[in-house]
């Protein structure tokens, strides 16, 4: 059965202070690893989609990155609007399978 | 480009009241998957239909059903709801391949009461 779990669960930062989000994933052909952020009573939105280990992406003051078992969501220097939910889900067989996501809190 | 719209956004329901739930797809898209979101369990896919036909389906009772137009709008309908419905249901797009990313609308926050 295709698992992800995120970890930690729950990060408050300070401004600026950089840090990594892990998702560690088993899936029996791996069709796709997606990040996602989502804010309180929105639906995810879409960040990065990875395909294969080594692939990295970067958007602004993020940065996602993939190897065969697990993928990391890097923030630099985050500000307080990076404050949200992260969401990790892998693209199995059949449909994507999302980890309990990471709640991150940036203090100013 | 339009986003994935869902209609209605907010419903409130009693028990063994039925609902139904509808989502309008980026333009282009032929995919919709359905998805609900609750605090305990997170994000679990409901079912998914391309065409007019559901291609896969989650661990849900058969009071959850879908269907699909050919228009690829999707509705989503749930039969005698439970408390335990009382969730944040998401749709989402995508062209149709599996490794293609799927886009979420902004759901439709349902409370049984």
């Amino acid at each position: 059965e295709d698992q992800v779990t995120q970890s930690p669960e729950a990060l408050r930062l300070q401004e600026g202070e950089s840090s990594s989000l892990n998702c560690s994933y088993t899936v029996s052909g791996l069709r796709g690893l997606f990040w996602y952020r989502q804010d309180p009573g929105k639906g995810p939105e879409f960040l990065f989609t990875l395909y294969s280990a080594g692939e990295e992406k970067e958007k602004e003051r993020l940065k996602a990155t993939l190897t065969k078992k697990e993928s990391f969501l890097h923030i630099t220097a985050p500000k307080p609007e990076d404050s949200a939910t992260y969401l990790c889900a892998v693209g199995g067989a059949q449909k994507l399978v999302f980890g309990q996501g990471t709640r991150l809190t940036i203090n100013p | 480009k339009a986003g994935v719209t869902q209609t209605p956004r907010y419903l409130i329901k009693t028990r063994g009241q039925q609902v139904t739930l509808s989502c309008s797809p980026i333009s282009g898209h032929r995919s919709v998957s359905w998805y609900q979101q609750t605090p305990g369990q997170g994000l679990q896919f409901l079912f998914e239909y391309f065409s007019e036909t559901q291609r896969n389906k989650g661990n849900f009772p058969g009071r959850f059903s879908g269907r699909q137009f050919s228009n690829s709008r999707s509705e989503m309908n749930v039969s005698t709801l439970e408390l335990g419905d009382s969730a944040l249901y998401l749709c989402a797009s995508s062209a149709g391949q599996p490794q293609e990313t799927q886009y979420f609308g902004p759901g439709t926050r349902l409370l049984v009461l």
